[in-house]
């Protein structure tokens, strides 16, 4: 089973900032969070992953809570693109099974004109 | 372009025959993995290998094969075992276990007749 509780679906203006809530309250000290969004019928796109510092890369900011019990994916602009499935993830650092990533449902991402 | 590809993209089979999926990456990983996506859901894993010539069940194979005889390729099969196969397949590969991200390939949504 999935770790993370995500909402089922959110709305976001276009050019305006999407902000998605993951709640991950048994988080293990070990296990980073991950990010990942699917544009219907393709492959999963990897977006960012962050351990406990706020992280930002050319497609989104992650910020972590200090007790990382949740963290919030920021679509600084979004576009129209930018609507998909996204997925909140965490995984343990260690090999064998627990290294896999474990997909929930994820939150539906709708960008509106 | 280095990446992963699926082939084909939509498949169709009789029920009580067995499929083979293609999975190829250039990108030299030595990870990959199997998962299966049904209408709504998140994805499941169904078989990674971690290493060439060397792979592990994942949380629903019942019913799947794989092989890993090259570092570039792990085709999956389907077999009549399988009690509902009808599902998107997607293939993903990264550099090593732990925490390095995973590139997904398109792809291969089949359909047992």
């Amino acid at each position: 089973d999935a770790k993370t509780t995500q909402p089922t679906s959110m709305d976001c203006a276009e050019g305006r900032a999407a902000n998605l809530p993951c709640n991950h309250s048994t988080i293990s000290g070990n296990e980073y969070v991950y990010w990942y969004r699917q544009i219907h019928s393709q492959g999963p796109q990897y977006i960012i992953h962050g351990l406990k510092n706020n992280e930002t890369n050319e497609m989104a900011s992650l910020i972590i809570t200090e007790d990382r019990k949740s963290s919030t994916l920021i679509l600084p602009h979004a576009t129209l693109r930018d609507t998909a499935v996204y997925y909140c993830i965490v995984r343990v650092l260690e090999g064998g099974s627990q290294g896999n990533l474990i997909f929930g449902k994820g939150t539906k991402l709708s960008v509106k004109p | 372009d280095g990446g992963i590809t699926q082939s084909p993209k939509y498949l169709f089979r009789k029920e009580g025959q067995n499929v083979t999926l293609s999975c190829e990456q250039n990108l030299n990983h030595d990870a990959m993995y199997w998962y299966r996506q049904d209408p709504g859901q998140g994805l499941r894993l169904i078989y990674y290998s971690q290493i060439v010539n060397d792979f592990q069940k994942g949380d629903i194979a019942e019913g799947y094969s794989v092989s890993r005889e090259k570092k570039e390729s792990f085709p999956l099969t389907v077999t009549s075992a399988q009690k509902n196969p009808t599902a998107f397949y997607l293939c993903a590969s990264s550099s090593g276990w732990g925490i390095n991200e995973q590139f997904f390939g398109p792809g291969t949504r089949l359909t047992v007749l």
